[in-house]
């Protein structure tokens, strides 16, 4: 089992310009979940899909946005970047049935430089 | 709105040695999950132990332990029997079991140094 799978891992963008990140969940679990871990800070939920569509979001503006596939793959669209999006973006899978259990499983991040 | 506050930026503690990390959260709910992660320098969340909040004893992890005070709304990690490989960054988060499912809440965390 590969796990949670990110990529790219390393990232340098452009302020202003528009980036994607990607995500394949665990097998076996159907919903996705972002978070923004600014450096020293602890991760902040950016938002959550499940059945291809957006559940759950955090306080980010609209210029976060994403995706989920009918494989339960999912991207993370960040349009004109700011300075302030540097930070590691964590992608955690986990399933909606509670016959299993519901620990979510983390990548090992994407690090998104903006200069 | 739920926060979770984890007030020690850093805990030093030598091998074998017990060492004891402090979270305390905010909450009207009742039912909800509490855990605690270890993220490494490869900077995949690892997680350490997870709690239930209807659940009146403790848990434990092999090494690991929590002492889960809900009506202080404290729950905190001990690590008995320190090994190198312990030391990471650890985060302490909240999640409630309804709407918000799967949404978790970090606490800034807590970096914890293992000396020889």
């Amino acid at each position: 089992d590969a796990g949670v799978t990110q990529s790219p891992t390393h990232l340098i963008k452009t302020r202003g310009q528009q980036v994607t990140l990607r995500c394949s969940p665990k097998s076996g679990h159907d919903t996705v979940s972002w978070y923004q871990q600014a450096l020293g800070q602890g991760p902040q939920f950016i938002f959550q899909y499940y059945e291809e569509e957006e559940r759950q979001r955090g306080n980010f503006p609209d210029r976060f946005s994403g995706h989920q596939f009918p494989n339960y793959s999912s991207e993370l669209n960040v349009n004109a970047l700011l300075l302030g999006d540097s930070a590691l973006y964590l992608c955690a899978s986990s399933s909606r049935d509670h016959s299993l259990n519901t620990e979510a499983f983390f990548g090992q991040g994407t690090r998104l430089t903006v200069v | 709105a739920q926060t979770v506050t984890q007030s020690q930026p850093e805990m030093s503690v030598q091998e074998a040695e017990t060492v004891t990390l402090s979270c305390t959260y905010d909450t009207s709910e009742s039912d909800y999950y509490l855990f605690w992660y270890k993220q490494p320098p490869s900077r995949q969340m690892i997680l350490v132990i997870r709690q239930e909040a209807y659940k009146q004893q403790n848990a434990t992890e092999n090494r690991f332990s929590v002492n889960f005070q809900k009506a202080a709304k404290s729950f905190s990690l001990k690590i008995s029997d320190s090994q190198l490989g312990d030391a990471a960054m650890y985060f302490c988060a909240y999640e409630l079991v309804t709407d918000s499912w799967g949404k978790l809440q970090f606490g800034a965390g807590t970096q914890v140094v293992v000396t020889p």
